[in-house]
Protein backbone atom coordinates (compact mmCIF):
# COMPACT_ATOMS: atom_id res chain seq x y z
CA UNK A 1 0.00 0.00 0.00
CA UNK A 2 0.93 3.53 -0.21
CA UNK A 3 3.33 5.08 2.33
CA UNK A 4 3.38 9.24 2.74
CA UNK A 5 6.86 10.60 4.56
CA UNK A 6 6.97 13.89 5.57
CA UNK A 7 10.11 16.25 6.38
CA UNK A 8 10.69 18.16 8.81
CA UNK A 9 8.40 17.50 11.27
CA UNK A 10 8.84 20.92 12.93
CA UNK A 11 10.38 24.30 11.32
CA UNK A 12 10.28 27.30 12.85
CA UNK A 13 10.56 30.24 10.56
CA UNK A 14 10.66 34.48 10.89
CA UNK A 15 8.41 36.34 9.72
CA UNK A 16 8.39 37.25 5.70
CA UNK A 17 10.93 34.34 5.48
CA UNK A 18 9.89 31.29 3.35
CA UNK A 19 8.80 27.74 4.40
CA UNK A 20 9.27 24.71 2.50
CA UNK A 21 7.70 20.65 3.37
CA UNK A 22 8.79 17.71 1.35
CA UNK A 23 6.91 14.77 1.06
CA UNK A 24 7.87 11.72 -0.47
CA UNK A 25 5.40 8.52 -1.40
CA UNK A 26 5.96 4.68 -2.02
CA UNK A 27 2.87 4.22 -4.57
CA UNK A 28 3.12 4.70 -8.41
CA UNK A 29 -0.14 4.55 -8.99
CA UNK A 30 -0.97 7.88 -6.93
CA UNK A 31 -2.15 10.84 -9.07
CA UNK A 32 -3.48 12.71 -6.40
CA UNK A 33 -1.66 15.01 -3.84
CA UNK A 34 -3.35 17.60 -1.31
CA UNK A 35 -2.04 19.70 1.25
CA UNK A 36 -4.46 20.19 4.55
CA UNK A 37 -3.79 22.91 7.62
CA UNK A 38 -4.75 22.19 10.87
CA UNK A 39 -5.19 24.62 13.16
CA UNK A 40 -5.37 24.14 16.56
CA UNK A 41 -8.67 22.58 17.65
CA UNK A 42 -10.11 22.10 14.02
CA UNK A 43 -10.23 19.81 11.53
CA UNK A 44 -7.80 19.83 8.67
CA UNK A 45 -8.46 22.47 5.98
CA UNK A 46 -7.80 21.79 1.70
CA UNK A 47 -5.26 24.68 0.95
CA UNK A 48 -4.00 23.49 -2.23
CA UNK A 49 -3.80 20.18 -4.06
CA UNK A 50 -2.24 18.88 -7.10
CA UNK A 51 -2.43 16.33 -9.87
CA UNK A 52 0.25 13.88 -11.84
CA UNK A 53 -0.50 15.86 -14.99
CA UNK A 54 1.22 19.33 -13.54
CA UNK A 55 4.60 19.71 -12.18
CA UNK A 56 3.89 22.84 -10.09
CA UNK A 57 0.63 24.92 -9.09
CA UNK A 58 0.54 28.14 -7.38
CA UNK A 59 -2.52 29.92 -5.41
CA UNK A 60 -1.25 33.34 -3.90
CA UNK A 61 1.73 33.02 -1.10
CA UNK A 62 1.17 29.05 -1.38
CA UNK A 63 2.86 26.39 -4.37
CA UNK A 64 3.12 23.15 -5.16
CA UNK A 65 5.66 21.19 -6.87
CA UNK A 66 5.50 17.54 -7.83
CA UNK A 67 8.10 15.22 -9.08
CA UNK A 68 6.10 12.07 -10.26
CA UNK A 69 9.65 10.61 -11.50
CA UNK A 70 11.30 10.89 -7.78
CA UNK A 71 7.85 10.40 -6.48
CA UNK A 72 8.31 13.58 -3.93
CA UNK A 73 5.96 16.56 -3.66
CA UNK A 74 6.56 20.12 -1.65
CA UNK A 75 4.92 22.75 -0.12
CA UNK A 76 6.32 26.27 -0.52
CA UNK A 77 5.09 29.27 1.46
CA UNK A 78 6.10 32.46 0.39
CA UNK A 79 6.60 35.96 2.58
CA UNK A 80 4.98 33.90 5.67
CA UNK A 81 2.67 35.23 8.50
CA UNK A 82 1.76 34.19 12.03
CA UNK A 83 -1.01 33.29 11.03
CA UNK A 84 0.25 30.65 8.29
CA UNK A 85 1.67 28.72 11.93
CA UNK A 86 -0.37 25.73 12.15
CA UNK A 87 0.50 21.69 11.29
CA UNK A 88 0.68 21.17 7.62
CA UNK A 89 -0.14 17.61 6.46
CA UNK A 90 0.58 15.91 3.14
CA UNK A 91 -1.49 13.16 1.48
CA UNK A 92 -1.40 10.74 -1.54
CA UNK A 93 -4.07 8.62 -3.24
CA UNK A 94 -5.37 7.39 -6.52
CA UNK A 95 -8.51 9.68 -7.62
CA UNK A 96 -11.18 7.77 -9.15
CA UNK A 97 -10.72 4.84 -7.32
CA UNK A 98 -12.74 3.49 -4.44
CA UNK A 99 -9.80 4.49 -1.75
CA UNK A 100 -8.33 6.78 0.69
CA UNK A 101 -5.89 9.42 1.26
CA UNK A 102 -3.04 8.64 3.24
CA UNK A 103 -1.36 11.49 4.98
CA UNK A 104 2.23 12.29 6.24
CA UNK A 105 2.70 13.08 9.84
CA UNK A 106 2.75 16.38 9.72
CA UNK A 107 4.70 19.60 9.68
CA UNK A 108 3.85 22.03 13.20
CA UNK A 109 5.16 25.40 11.40
CA UNK A 110 5.91 28.41 13.56
CA UNK A 111 6.15 31.63 12.11
CA UNK A 112 7.95 34.20 14.79
CA UNK A 113 6.93 38.00 13.99
CA UNK B 1 -25.55 21.29 6.30
CA UNK B 2 -22.68 23.85 6.13
CA UNK B 3 -20.14 21.71 6.91
CA UNK B 4 -19.11 18.32 8.43
CA UNK B 5 -20.50 18.09 12.10
CA UNK B 6 -19.44 15.63 14.30
CA UNK B 7 -21.17 15.31 18.00
CA UNK B 8 -19.91 14.88 20.70
CA UNK B 9 -16.54 16.91 20.39
CA UNK B 10 -15.48 15.61 23.64
CA UNK B 11 -15.96 12.38 25.28
CA UNK B 12 -14.56 11.14 28.36
CA UNK B 13 -14.91 7.41 29.08
CA UNK B 14 -13.64 4.65 31.44
CA UNK B 15 -11.86 2.13 30.54
CA UNK B 16 -13.91 -0.48 29.37
CA UNK B 17 -17.07 1.07 28.18
CA UNK B 18 -18.36 1.27 24.99
CA UNK B 19 -18.72 4.78 22.95
CA UNK B 20 -20.16 6.00 19.96
CA UNK B 21 -19.19 8.66 18.06
CA UNK B 22 -21.61 10.65 15.33
CA UNK B 23 -20.70 12.13 11.92
CA UNK B 24 -23.13 13.87 10.03
CA UNK B 25 -21.59 14.64 6.31
CA UNK B 26 -22.05 17.66 3.84
CA UNK B 27 -25.63 16.89 2.23
CA UNK B 28 -25.35 15.47 -1.12
CA UNK B 29 -21.99 14.27 -0.12
CA UNK B 30 -21.97 10.89 -1.16
CA UNK B 31 -18.50 9.48 0.23
CA UNK B 32 -17.84 9.67 4.31
CA UNK B 33 -14.49 8.45 5.97
CA UNK B 34 -13.31 8.12 9.82
CA UNK B 35 -9.65 8.73 10.17
CA UNK B 36 -7.61 8.72 13.65
CA UNK B 37 -5.43 11.20 14.59
CA UNK B 38 -3.19 10.74 17.87
CA UNK B 39 -1.78 13.67 20.00
CA UNK B 40 1.26 14.98 17.97
CA UNK B 41 0.53 11.95 15.36
CA UNK B 42 -0.77 12.43 11.70
CA UNK B 43 -4.10 10.85 10.28
CA UNK B 44 -4.78 7.01 10.43
CA UNK B 45 -7.43 5.75 8.10
CA UNK B 46 -10.01 3.79 9.39
CA UNK B 47 -12.95 3.34 7.00
CA UNK B 48 -14.58 4.64 4.00
CA UNK B 49 -17.92 4.86 3.12
CA UNK B 50 -19.20 4.97 -0.75
CA UNK B 51 -22.65 5.46 -1.66
CA UNK B 52 -24.67 1.48 -1.34
CA UNK B 53 -21.25 -0.03 -1.93
CA UNK B 54 -19.44 -2.46 0.55
CA UNK B 55 -17.35 -0.23 2.84
CA UNK B 56 -13.50 -0.45 3.37
CA UNK B 57 -12.62 -1.76 6.63
CA UNK B 58 -9.07 -2.05 5.88
CA UNK B 59 -7.72 0.63 8.25
CA UNK B 60 -10.00 -0.02 11.69
CA UNK B 61 -7.24 -1.41 13.96
CA UNK B 62 -9.45 -4.60 15.92
CA UNK B 63 -12.45 -6.06 16.33
CA UNK B 64 -13.71 -3.60 18.74
CA UNK B 65 -13.88 -0.89 16.21
CA UNK B 66 -17.30 -0.78 13.68
CA UNK B 67 -18.92 2.10 11.67
CA UNK B 68 -22.37 1.99 10.18
CA UNK B 69 -23.87 4.37 7.89
CA UNK B 70 -27.58 4.49 7.65
CA UNK B 71 -29.33 5.69 4.45
CA UNK B 72 -26.47 6.74 2.86
CA UNK B 73 -25.75 9.66 5.45
CA UNK B 74 -25.39 10.22 8.90
CA UNK B 75 -22.52 7.32 10.22
CA UNK B 76 -21.59 6.51 13.76
CA UNK B 77 -18.01 4.95 14.45
CA UNK B 78 -18.21 2.89 17.90
CA UNK B 79 -15.49 1.66 19.37
CA UNK B 80 -16.86 -1.14 22.23
CA UNK B 81 -14.46 -1.87 25.47
CA UNK B 82 -12.49 0.98 25.12
CA UNK B 83 -8.73 0.69 26.25
CA UNK B 84 -6.57 3.90 27.13
CA UNK B 85 -4.75 3.64 23.90
CA UNK B 86 -7.74 4.32 22.26
CA UNK B 87 -7.86 8.22 23.02
CA UNK B 88 -7.58 10.05 19.80
CA UNK B 89 -9.27 12.65 18.09
CA UNK B 90 -11.54 10.90 15.27
CA UNK B 91 -11.86 12.82 12.16
CA UNK B 92 -15.02 12.25 10.28
CA UNK B 93 -14.53 13.97 6.49
CA UNK B 94 -16.62 13.75 3.25
CA UNK B 95 -16.79 14.27 -0.47
CA UNK B 96 -19.07 14.49 -2.87
CA UNK B 97 -17.98 11.11 -4.30
CA UNK B 98 -14.27 10.15 -4.57
CA UNK B 99 -13.05 11.26 -8.12
CA UNK B 100 -11.53 13.80 -10.19
CA UNK B 101 -11.82 17.28 -8.29
CA UNK B 102 -14.22 16.25 -5.21
CA UNK B 103 -12.61 17.77 -2.23
CA UNK B 104 -12.27 16.10 0.81
CA UNK B 105 -14.05 18.19 3.74
CA UNK B 106 -13.23 17.07 7.47
CA UNK B 107 -15.28 17.56 10.28
CA UNK B 108 -13.46 19.48 13.62
CA UNK B 109 -13.40 15.86 15.39
CA UNK B 110 -14.37 14.13 18.58
CA UNK B 111 -11.50 14.05 21.17
CA UNK B 112 -12.27 10.67 23.00
CA UNK B 113 -10.23 10.96 26.67
CA UNK B 114 -10.69 6.98 27.47
CA UNK B 115 -9.57 6.97 31.37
Amino acid sequence: GENVEQHPSTLSVQEGDSAVIKCTYSDSASNYFPWYKQELGKGPQLIIDIRSNVGEKKDQRIAVTLNKTAKHFSLHITETQPEDSAVYFCAAGVEGSQGNLIFGKGTKLSVKP
Amino acid sequence: GAGVSQSPSNKVTEKGKDVELRCDPISGHTALYWYRQSLGQGLEFLIYFQGNSAPDKSGLPSDRFSAERTGGSVSTLTIQRTQQEDSAVYLCASSRRWGRGNTIYFGEGSWLTVV
